[in-house]
């Protein structure tokens, strides 16, 4: 079955290091990626996205990496603030054509 | 960007009623999505709301459980009939400027805790 899997354990890092958050998925062929950031209590705002014939993306303090081949990207905060904690989601489309995104769990960020 | 808006932005219902939940973007979108979201679970979707024409669903979700209206390109609403308290949830609207095959970020509500007794 199609899963996307990141990391279930809150990570808990302190200020001004980077952060790097993991989201793998399995049978899925994605053509891009997004990257969300949820805060309790309410919707995700979208950070990034990645194409698939892309390797990185840069915004500002944010960088993220697509490997096709391992299946694999990596989300990465740098200089890490205590505002950046939130829960951070990965979302794929699956190709069918109308936009629509599969969600991972998410992972939760705390920067103290 | 677009902002959405969402109400109720909280209810607690009785089993066997139906709620709508209604969803307002402050500019057109091309196309608009329902989530679910569970208790330190995943965002699930629903169905994508089409403008003019019934929505598409996704497998597990049923037209006759959780109706769907999108009568222009800023509004939509979402209907949760015949509440039991595993609809106990939070219910996410969310909408893009792209279209088929387009890569565009999506714009969420700040969603609807709904709970059921």
């Amino acid at each position: 079955s199609q899963k996307i899997e990141q990391n279930s354990e809150a990570l808990n890092i302190q200020e001004g290091k980077t952060a790097t958050l993991t989201c793998n998925y399995t049978n899925y062929s994605p053509a891009y990626l997004q990257w969300y950031r949820q805060d309790p209590g309410r919707g995700p705002v979208f950070l990034l996205l990645i194409r698939e014939n892309e390797k990185e993306k840069r915004k500002e303090r944010l960088k993220v990496t697509f490997d096709t081949t391992l299946k694999q990207s990596l989300f990465h905060i740098t200089a890490s603030q205590p505002a950046d904690s939130a829960t951070y989601l990965c979302a794929l489309d699956i190709a069918t054509g109308y936009s629509t995104l599969t969600f991972g769990k998410g992972t939760m960020l705390l920067v103290s | 960007s677009a902002v959405i808006s969402q109400k109720p932005s909280r209810d607690i219902c009785q089993r066997g009623t139906s709620l709508t939940i209604q969803c307002q973007v402050d500019s057109q979108v091309t196309m608009m999505f329902w989530y679910r979201q569970q208790p330190g679970q995943s965002l699930t979707l629903i169905a994508t709301a089409n403008q003019g024409s019934e929505a598409t669903y996704e497998s597990g979700f049923v037209i006759d459980k959780f109706p769907i209206s999108r009568p222009n390109l800023t509004f939509s609403t979402l209907t949760v009939s015949n509440m039991s308290p595993e609809d106990s949830s939070i219910y996410l609207c969310s909408g893009t400027s792209g279209g088929l095959s387009s890569y565009n970020e999506q714009f969420f509500g700040p969603g609807t805790r709904l709970t059921v007794l």
